[in-house]
């Protein structure tokens, strides 16, 4: 099983400001197949990148995935209000699926 | 536009089956490609995924539940289940349905990642 480590755990930001958000897998993740989610408080989890860095249909382009092999980042430019939340990186290129545990990126 | 909607009871006692089901609705379940999964949600703790089946019925589960859990699809409802069976208060959680976005490689479909999800359901395991 393909364990994935999010780093930090929390991150204190200020709106306008940036975010970079790390994944970091146990084991190198076939195909670059890793996914990135936001969710909100009382919220299913929302997709914003597949294949490490491909956006999904209406994620504003202030979000960005890059990375391969074993480390990946999800960085959000200019933190609007509403990208305040948790996120969560899922890795697909070997079974069992997993995810990792999670950033909150809150208001500072 | 996919939406799907968990149902389902949201108290189960310990011992016993937890059964939930999953209503798809702006779409047929019916897909050569994509599965049908479910991921659950300890309460302020982070997602695990539990398994997913295909529509033709072919399922890939997480290990550790492998002995307890078993998902079905029920095309005629539009709708796909899961039973988790012998629950103790370690599988208190929401739980989400998704869509699995399927791929094919080499000839055979590797699950990917989850393009629409349910609203999720709290479920407490408790006497």
């Amino acid at each position: 099983e393909i364990v994935l480590t999010q780093s930090p755990g929390t991150l204190s930001l200020s709106p306008g400001e940036s975010a970079i958000l790390s994944c970091r897998a146990s084991a190198s993740v076939s195909s670059n197949y890793l996914a990135w989610y936001q969710q909100k408080l009382g919220q299913a989890p929302r997709l914003l990148i597949d294949g490490a860095s491909s956006r999904a249909t209406g994620i504003p382009d202030r979000f960005s995935g890059s990375g391969s092999g074993t480390d990946f980042s999800l960085t959000i430019s200019r933190l609007e209000p509403e990208d305040f939340a948790v996120y969560y990186c899922q890795q697909y290129g070997s079974s069992p699926l997993t995810f990792g545990g999670g950033t909150k990126v809150e208001i500072k | 536009q996919l939406q799907l909607q968990e149902s389902g009871p949201g108290l189960v006692k310990p011992s016993e089956t937890l059964s939930l089901n999953c209503t798809v609705s702006g779409g047929s379940i019916r897909t050569e490609i994509n599965y049908w999964g479910w991921i659950r949600q300890p309460p302020g703790k982070g997602l695990e995924w539990i398994g997913s089946v295909s529509s033709s019925g072919s399922s890939h589960y997480r290990p550790s539940l492998k002995s307890r859990v078993s998902i079905s699809v029920d095309m005629s409802q539009n709708q796909f289940s899961l039973r988790l069976t012998s629950v103790n208060a370690a599988d208190t959680a929401v739980y989400y349905c998704a869509r699995v976005k399927g791929f094919r490689i080499f000839g055979a479909v590797i699950l990917g990642y989850f393009d629409y999800w349910g609203q999720g359901t709290l479920v407490t395991v408790s006497s």
